[in-house]
């Protein structure tokens, strides 16, 4: 499974657009870019995925280059409730392969 | 979405006894469940891959005696802690892989707070 590097925390005031890059140099051919979002005392709770290019749900934009060797997930207009840990995972999870985390980046919004 | 429960959700015991911590995927089959482990401040710790109807496969470090692990049905799998001590004090959580799902996504339970006194 490919390496991650994050930042460890980030703050934010509400409103505003929030940008998590994420590095994984040695990501795989086969593999994907997944993010995850975990508040205090829950489980994990997956926000989105992608493999190239740009991924866009109703939460947010994952925007990977061509290299794919990097990826940052956008969270447009955060509000306090975005307060969590984002996980940026990477590999091919298929059949029995658990996800495998890396220490997160801390999201702090503030009013 | 696929929903997995945990029961239950928080827990205080004894030193020395044992705690039985169950993982339930609701609205799908689930052959292999996760059993995470996360202490404060810090990420999640794989234990163990728990396949129905067959062992489970412990990551190093975790001893297969004191955290065991039954995966009885596509629906159900169980985390007994035996012989709890303080430093067993975590928090558990599951997570499980829908069959019928395409996506290359992992659902995870809501976690048991285990607090051993």
């Amino acid at each position: 499974l490919a390496k991650t590097t994050q930042p460890i925390s980030m703050d934010s005031y509400e409103g505003q657009e929030v940008n998590i890059t994420c590095s994984h140099n040695n990501i795989a051919t086969n593999d994907y870019i997944t993010w995850y979002q975990q508040f205090p005392s829950q489980g994990p709770r997956f926000i989105i995925q992608g493999y190239k290019t740009k991924v866009t749900n109703e939460v947010a934009s994952l925007f990977i280059p061509a290299d794919r060797k990097s990826s940052t997930l956008s969270l447009p207009r955060v509000s306090l409730s975005d307060t969590a840990v984002y996980y940026c995972l990477v590999g091919v999870y298929s059949g029995n392969t658990p996800l495998v985390f890396g220490k997160g980046t801390r999201l702090s919004v503030i009013a | 979405g696929a929903v997995v429960s945990q029961h239950p959700s928080w827990v205080i015991c004894k030193s020395g006894t044992s705690v039985k911590i169950e993982c339930r995927s609701l609205d799908f089959q689930a052959t292999t469940m996760f059993w995470y482990r996360q202490f404060p401040k810090q990420s999640l710790m794989l234990m163990a891959t728990s396949n129905e109807g067959s062992k489970a496969t412990y990551e190093q470090g975790v001893e297969k005696d004191k955290f065991l692990i039954n995966h009885a049905s596509l629906t159900l799998s169980t985390l007994t802690v035996t012989s709890a001590h303080p430093e067993d004090s975590s928090f558990y959580i599951c997570s499980a892989k829908s069959l019928d799902r395409g996506r290359n996504e992992q659902f995870f339970g809501p976690g048991t707070r285990l607090t051993v006194l």
